[in-house]
Parts: C-alpha cells; structure tokens; sequence
C-alpha cells in the first residue's frame, strides 16, 4: 500500500494563478479531508469528503473548490492564488464511522505551496 | 463547539528527562482525544489515542497519555526522552459525534538536548 500520496510536493505560484493540489489514496478509504498548516495554528480543514460525490465545507474553505469524482482521488484546487494562500497543505484519509478502524487519518506527506 | 490548547509552543528537554506535553479540551460530546507527530518534512503520524475504555493510553516510541475528565486535559508523557524523539507534536480532538473532522491544536515543538 502507497498510503496516501500527494503532488507536488513544492510549488511556487504568482498571484492570480491557479492550479490543483492532487491527493490519493488506495486504502478504500470513504473519507477524506484537505487541512493547511500554518505556523502556531495547527490544521485547520478546508473541505471534506465522505464519499465519491459528497463534499462540505470545512473552516476555511474559501478560495478553493474540491470535488470526489472516485473513491480513491480528492483534489484541491486553488481557483485564483493569493499570498495568503501560502502554506503547507495535507491531505488526509479515514474509514467510515462505523468501521473498526474509523478513529484514525492517515496523512499524506504534504505539498509546500508559495505563492509570489 | 470542540476546541484544544496545548500550552507552550516550544518545550526543550535534556535526552534522557522526562517529556510532558499539555493538552487541555473542551467538547460537548464524550471526546475522542488523539497525539500525532510531525517529524521534520513528513505528514502527520498518529502516536496514540483515547476513545473510551482505559483512561492511560499507550502509543508508540514509548509514549502514554492520560485522559483525565475532571481536568479536561491529555497530556502526553515520555519517562526519558531520545534524541530521535525531536519533532512537533499536536493534540486533536473529534469535532463531534459520528463525524471524522478533527480539531488540532496549535502544536509543540520539542526540542531534546544532547
């Protein structure tokens, strides 16, 4: 098993640029979850996923969209890059509630974005 | 509404001292309290969690945590720390019943001296 995977890891954008954040898993996960880490403020999750075609809304979900066309893809795409937009961003996968093992995510090793 | 603090973002220890590193919560619901680290350029691991049952939890690399209610508070703990220990940890807790969305706090660096 990969785990959960993302690309790139570095990207540096300009402002008004956009582009998409790719992330998969292969652990049949149903649910899965894109967080920014910023210094001294922990995660905090953009938007979330239970399963191909469902996604919400996170705690800071503006600027960026998502969708979950398969189980096993989630990316995240920056629509128009802002400076603010600079971070490390983590893509994170779990079982269903309900399943033995739902309690844990598993996280990928991230994407350092700046944006210029 | 869920929340986590940990107390100092940078604690420094000498190798072979004890480790403890604060987590206070508040939650609505019965909490599920969880430590991950994060070593230098890696994702998140999970160390240990707390979901019902035994409120001492072991996870790994030697680590435990106490889930103590009357004090809201989770603190992790390490007799005698190693170098390799070196990393940033965080504290989450479950937002809420039923749903996968975690709340992390803002993160301890720790730092062990040789």
């Amino acid at each position: 098993n990969a785990g959960v995977t993302q690309t790139p890891k570095f990207q540096v954008l300009k402002t008004g640029q956009s582009m998409t954040l790719q992330c998969a898993q292969d652990m049949n996960h149903e649910y899965m979850s894109w967080y920014r880490q910023d210094p001294g403020m922990g995660l905090r999750l953009i938007h979330y996923s239970v399963g191909a075609g469902i996604t919400d809304q996170g705690e800071v979900p503006n600027g960026y969209n998502v969708s979950r066309s398969t189980t096993e893809d989630f990316p995240l795409r920056l629509l128009s890059a802002a400076p603010s937009q600079t971070s490390v961003y983590f893509c994170a996968s779990s079982y269903a509630p309900g399943r033995s093992s739902y309690n844990e995510q598993f996280f990928g090793p991230g994407t350092r974005l700046t944006v210029l | 509404a869920q929340s986590v603090t940990q107390l100092g973002s940078h604690v420094s220890v000498s190798e072979g001292a004890l480790v403890l590193l604060r987590c206070n919560y508040s939650s609505s619901v019965p909490p599920y309290l969880f430590w991950y680290v994060q070593y230098p350029n890696q994702g998140l691991q999970l160390l240990l969690k707390y979901t019902t049952g035994a409120t001492l939890v072991k996870g790994i690399n030697g680590f435990e945590a106490e889930f103590k209610k009357s004090e809201t508070s989770f603190h992790l703990t390490k007799p005698s720390a190693h170098m390799s220990d070196a990393a940033e940890y965080f504290c989450a807790v479950r937002k809420f019943q039923g749903a996968q969305k975690l709340v992390f706090g803002q993160g301890t660096r720790l730092t062990i001296n040789p």
